[in-house]
């Protein structure tokens, strides 16, 4: 999975807490993005990052909110979970965020009950 | 209509068949191309890459892109088990626009 990392790789909270999911990687690459994978959807990107504290807006960022200090780690925060955001997150680094594909973590699988 | 289109399948072949998967697109503007192929309960990684129109082979695999028709094709030779995944084919505009998915082809080989 090309040097990226995702924890916890399984998690089940509850409906109204704060959930942090993180992306860490050890390619030193500038952008790195969060997706969520749902049945009858795909791939859709929530947020994504071209360097430490600089972020963006994916398609479905609602909800979402995303914060990089270092250049390693990405972390994805849901303010307070809902259970339209149980899915798979998916975290992908790209070294410019060009012409670059991209490549993916393990994936986190998340139960909002 | 959806920016990318794919079949969901599934897609069931014997062993040593010639497997087909395709896309289809609606942006004119969509330039690269990807396939994606992703085991149960991993993450999602990249087989092909190609860059506008024409065809690019690595092993097994055969990309085809058709920007006239904007269509997308992935040919896999002589299909063995271990090629039984989901792929996703993906494609973006130009550097630094967001890369986006098709909803994938479930394909299983059988032996």
């Amino acid at each position: 999975d090309a040097g990226i990392t995702q924890s916890p790789r399984h998690k089940v909270t509850e409906t109204g807490t704060p959930v942090t999911l993180r992306c860490h990687q050890t390619e030193n690459h500038r952008y790195m993005y969060w997706y969520r994978q749902d049945p009858g959807h795909g791939l859709r990107l929530i947020h994504y990052s071209y360097g430490v504290k600089d972020t963006d807006k994916g398609e479905v960022s609602d909800g979402y909110s995303v914060s990089r200090s270092k250049t390693e780690d990405f972390l994805l925060t849901l303010e307070s979970a809902t259970s339209s955001q149980t899915s798979v997150y998916f975290c992908a680094i790209s070294e410019q965020g060009g012409v670059e594909t991209q490549y993916f973590g393990p994936g986190t699988r998340l139960l909002v009950l | 209509q959806k920016e990318v289109e794919q079949d969901p399948g599934p897609l069931s072949v014997p062993e040593g068949a010639i497997v087909s998967l395709n896309c289809t697109y609606s942006n004119s503007a969509f330039q690269y191309f990807m396939w994606y192929r992703q085991y149960s309960r991993k993450g999602p990684e990249l087989l092909m890459y190609t860059y506008s129109s024409g065809n690019k082979e690595d092993g097994r695999f055969t990309a085809q892109v058709d920007k006239s028709s904007k269509y997308i094709s992935l040919f896999i030779r002589d299909s063995q088990p271990s090629d039984s995944a989901t792929y996703l084919c993906a494609m973006r505009e130009q550097a630094g626009t967001a890369l986006i998915f098709g909803k994938g082809t479930t394909l299983s080989v059988s032996s």
